[in-house]
């Protein structure tokens, strides 16, 4: 399988704390995507990161890339109650156009 | 900003029952997919869509299923007679450029409708 799996699972940290997610696959990619999902809602992207990247930050959000390991890294800084959801890694691979989805990590960040 | 709008956002059918999700993509976006979520489970990929045809589709995406952009603007999933098993989320999307949306943003998911087969 292709498929990208997160890690951890479940992740409850205190608001303010720095939120680490984790990403592995194991194809090439072409790039890699996060999304975030609240419970029951849609899907919500985040940020993208392309095979030739290793770095990219957005807001309180850093992403990184180590094309090597097949691994990613989601870094949520400071982190808000708000914050609470799903975090799924997506990936593209080949010619194609589909994503492939990660298990999720479902965030919870309490106050 | 732009959204992709799924209507309706919930369904409730009958096992047999022919069911429409309809979508409106981003008005210039060209590529358009459906995907599903089973609850607790994965998002998983059914359909891609471009230039009036499917361009890619999943195991998943069987004879039970199609796909239709009949007026240009909408984009429809058709499931001829549902299962109890195509309970779960479907999700839309569209993209401007293939594999990534406008400037590499990702793709745009509508909010879902949740299909309940009962």
């Amino acid at each position: 399988s292709q498929q990208g799996e997160e890690d951890p699972q479940a992740l409850s940290i205190q608001e303010g704390e720095n939120a680490t997610m984790n990403c592995s696959y194991k194809t090439s990619i072409n790039n890699l995507q996060w999304y975030r999902q609240n419970s029951g809602r849609g899907l919500v992207h985040l940020i993208l990161i392309r095979s030739n990247e290793r770095e990219k930050h957005s807001g309180r959000l850093r992403v990184t890339l180590d094309t090597s390991k097949k691994s990613s890294s989601l870094l949520i800084t400071a982190s808000r109650a708000a914050d609470t959801a799903s975090y799924f890694c997506a990936i593209l691979t080949g010619g194609g156009n589909k994503l492939t989805f990660g298990t999720g990590t479902q965030l919870k960040v309490e106050l | 900003e732009p959204e992709v709008t799924q209507t309706p956002s919930h369904q409730v059918t009958q096992m047999g029952q022919e069911v429409i999700l309809r979508c409106v993509p981003i008005s210039n976006h060209l590529y358009f997919y459906w995907y599903r979520q089973i609850l607790g489970q994965k998002v998983e990929f059914l359909v891609s869509f471009y230039n009036n045809e499917i361009s890619e589709k999943s195991e998943i995406f069987d004879d039970q299923f199609s796909v239709e952009r009949p007026d240009g603007s909408n984009f429809t999933l058709k499931i001829r007679s549902t299962k109890l098993e195509d309970s779960a989320m479907y999700f839309c999307a569209s993209s401007e450029i293939l594999g990534i949306g406008a400037g590499g943003a990702g793709y745009t998911f509508g909010s879902g409708t949740r299909l309940t087969v009962v």
